[in-house]
């Protein structure tokens, strides 16, 4: 069973450039996640969706960022201006459905290292 | 809201030493809890769960048991490897409320282990 996939590994631009990251979580699964990990600390949720609609985007910067799953599959995130805190790593998981009373397990992408400068 | 917290700083063992990294958490009604890894190079990987008081979850010789009394979900091995040298995440995620499936993370555990 292939993993989840995300594109690029690895990313550096300046300051008040934009940058798009690209997700295609494991076949079947409903829901997708979006987290950013900085350095040193664990991965914060910036937002979930299930199937093409958005559960969660409550600690997502819309000032900045936005994040797309068109027909419930891919999904792209978007940084636009870019700043220099946006450094991180950005990682995708997916699960196969999120559930009220249940707990599906999310597996996770490699990540996208964004270095902004 | 919801909230976890891990021993700090990095932990440097020798081979086949004992292995504990601390956690607790806060959260409202019954949370799910795991442990993430994430090897050198490598995305996080789920490394055992519990999904109610008591239980204990194990996998590759780790084990952390559900302790609600204490709030706690601690993780042990009792003899290490250099090849579990990576970075350990404690995690909880709630089954009901308004974001079910999130989860949220404590600030992860560097393990280094010497021959």
């Amino acid at each position: 069973e292939a993993g989840v996939a995300q594109s690029p590994r690895y990313k550096i631009i300046e300051k008040r450039q934009s940058v798009a990251f690209w997700c295609n979580p494991i076949s079947g699964h409903a829901t997708l996640y979006w987290y950013q990990q900085i350095l040193g600390q664990g991965p914060k949720l910036l937002i979930q969706f299930q199937n093409n609609g958005v559960v969660d985007d409550s600690q997502l910067p819309k000032d900045r960022f936005s994040a797309e799953r068109l027909k419930g599959v891919d999904s792209t995130l978007k940084i636009q201006p870019a700043k220099l805190e946006d450094s991180a790593v950005y990682l995708c998981a997916s699960s196969f459905g999120s559930t009220w009373g249940e707990t599906y397990e999310q597996y996770f992408g490699p990540g996208t290292r964004l270095t902004v400068t | 809201g919801n909230s976890v917290t891990q021993m700090e700083g990095p932990v440097t063992l020798s081979e086949e030493a004992f292995l504990t990294i601390n956690c607790t958490y806060t959260a409202t009604g019954y949370p799910s809890l795991f442990w993430y890894v994430q090897y050198p190079g490598e995305g996080l990987q789920l490394l055992l769960k519990a999904t109610k008081a008591d239980d204990k979850g194990s996998n590759k010789g780790f084990e952390a048991t559900y302790r609600k009394e204490t709030t706690s979900f601690h993780l042990e091995k009792g003899s290490v490897q250099v090849s579990d040298s990576a970075v350990y995440f404690c995690a909880l995620s709630n089954a009901g409320g308004t974001s079910y499936g999130k989860l949220t993370f404590g600030q992860g555990t560097i393990l280094t282990v010497h021959p």
